[in-house]
Formats: structure tokens, sequence, C-alpha cells
């Protein structure tokens, strides 16, 4: 139990195009996800908290305009990139809570790696 | 602002040989501790979860320790694999908000 998908595991983009990332909880319901972005080499940075039917908290220096996201149902949150350029290139991994009494445990995607020409 | 840092950021053993990575925090008002694995271009897996009320988790050969006093973890594996090579990490989920702080990582190499 406890997987989570995301799709597309690579994408290959143009400068300028928007790049939608999606990421499931596939057996269990998931009120909060979560998007990071991890450069080479370096640790998983928090990007944005997705909660189920409200607006998406964003962390300091992340902008909201520019990474899109959406969480339409209990599995299923996206991260769209708009108008995407070569630093935003970058591992992206999603992670769904799983709520289990008084204490919640966080299991991670396989990650999309995203490369902007 | 929690920071997270894991000593030593890599180190490479032979094989059998027992490892210890070592996870420390800025903020010791630690509510439960996670520690995870991260293969090369791979998402994270969850090893050990070790809640507020645990000193230590175990899950076969590996066993994960935290001392919320001093704001440590130590993740011990035992008879270390060529298979447990990859970069581990350790995260702080801050209670209320679940916002994971992660640190860099310990890159393990297990040479056969």
């Amino acid at each position: 139990g406890a997987v989570v998908s995301q799709h597309p595991s690579r994408v290959i983009c143009k400068s300028g195009t928007s790049v939608k990332i999606e990421c499931r909880s596939l057996d269990f319901q998931a009120t909060t996800m979560f998007w990071y972005r991890q450069f080479p080499k370096q640790s998983l940075m928090l990007m944005a908290t997705s909660n189920e039917g409200s607006k998406a908290t964003y962390e300091q220096g992340v902008e909201k305009d520019k990474f899109l996201i959406n969480h339409a149902s209990l599995t299923l949150s996206t991260l769209t990139v708009t108008s995407a350029h070569p630093e935003d290139s970058s591992f992206y991994i999603c992670s769904a809570r799983r709520f289990q009494g008084v204490y919640n445990e966080q299991f991670f995607g396989p990650g999309t790696r995203l490369t902007v020409l | 602002k929690q920071e997270v840092t894991q000593i030593p950021a890599a180190l490479s053993v032979p094989e059998g040989e027992n490892l210890v990575l070592n996870c420390s925090f800025t903020d010791s008002a630690i509510y439960n501790l996670q520690w995870f694995r991260q293969d090369p271009g791979k998402g994270l897996t969850s090893l050990l979860l070790i809640q507020s009320s645990q000193r230590e988790q175990t899950s076969g050969r590996l066993n994960a320790s935290l001392d919320k006093s001093s704001g440590r973890s130590t993740l011990y594996i035992a008879a270390s694999q060529p298979g447990d090579s990859a970069t581990y990490l350790c995260a702080d989920p801050r209670h209320g908000n679940n916002r994971l702080a992660f640190g860099k990582g310990n890159q393990v190499v297990v040479i056969p």
C-alpha cells in the first residue's frame, strides 16, 4: 500500500511552453500533497503544499503564477510550470500525506525530470 | 527555521561493514523523525518513521534512534550490501502542517 505515482517521468520542452505534471495517490486518499524541487546534488526544497478543494500554500520565493497547483480530488494534484525557462529544469517530486491516527507519514512519487531547452 | 545537517555527506565502505549515518537539527522540538532512501534519479522511499513517543525503530537490518533532547537521530545499517548504495535523507515533519525539513543527505557507496 501507500503508492504514489507521477506522470510523466521525464519531459523535455521548449522555452516558453507550459508543462503539467500529475501526482496520484493510488491506494489511499490524500487531503494534502506536497511539491518539491531538487537540483543536482542538493536536497529537496519544498515548493508548495497542495490542499484538496482549496488554494495551495506556496513557500517563500516560489511564484504562484509560475507554478500552478490544482488539487481537484483526494487522489490527484497537478503542478503546471507555465512559460517554462531553462532555469526551471529540475527534478520535481510530489508527496502525499496519509493520515493514520495521531501521526502522518508522507509517501513520495518517483519524480519527474523536466528539461527546458 | 529548522535546519537539518547530515554527517558524513558521503562515505564508501566495503561490503559487510556496518553503516552509521548521523542527522542533527537546530530546533530540537522534533515531533516525528523520518528516514528516507533515494536512488539516483528516483523519488524517495520511506524507510523508518520514529514517532514522538518512541526512541528508536527497527526494520530488518535498519535501526534508527532519536534523541530529542539533543536534536539528533542516527541510522544504523548492519552488514551493508552493495544494494544499500544510495543517498539517505532524514526529515523532520513539522507538527501540525507536516512540512518536511530535509537534510542534504548521506551519500553511501558499498563496495563489493
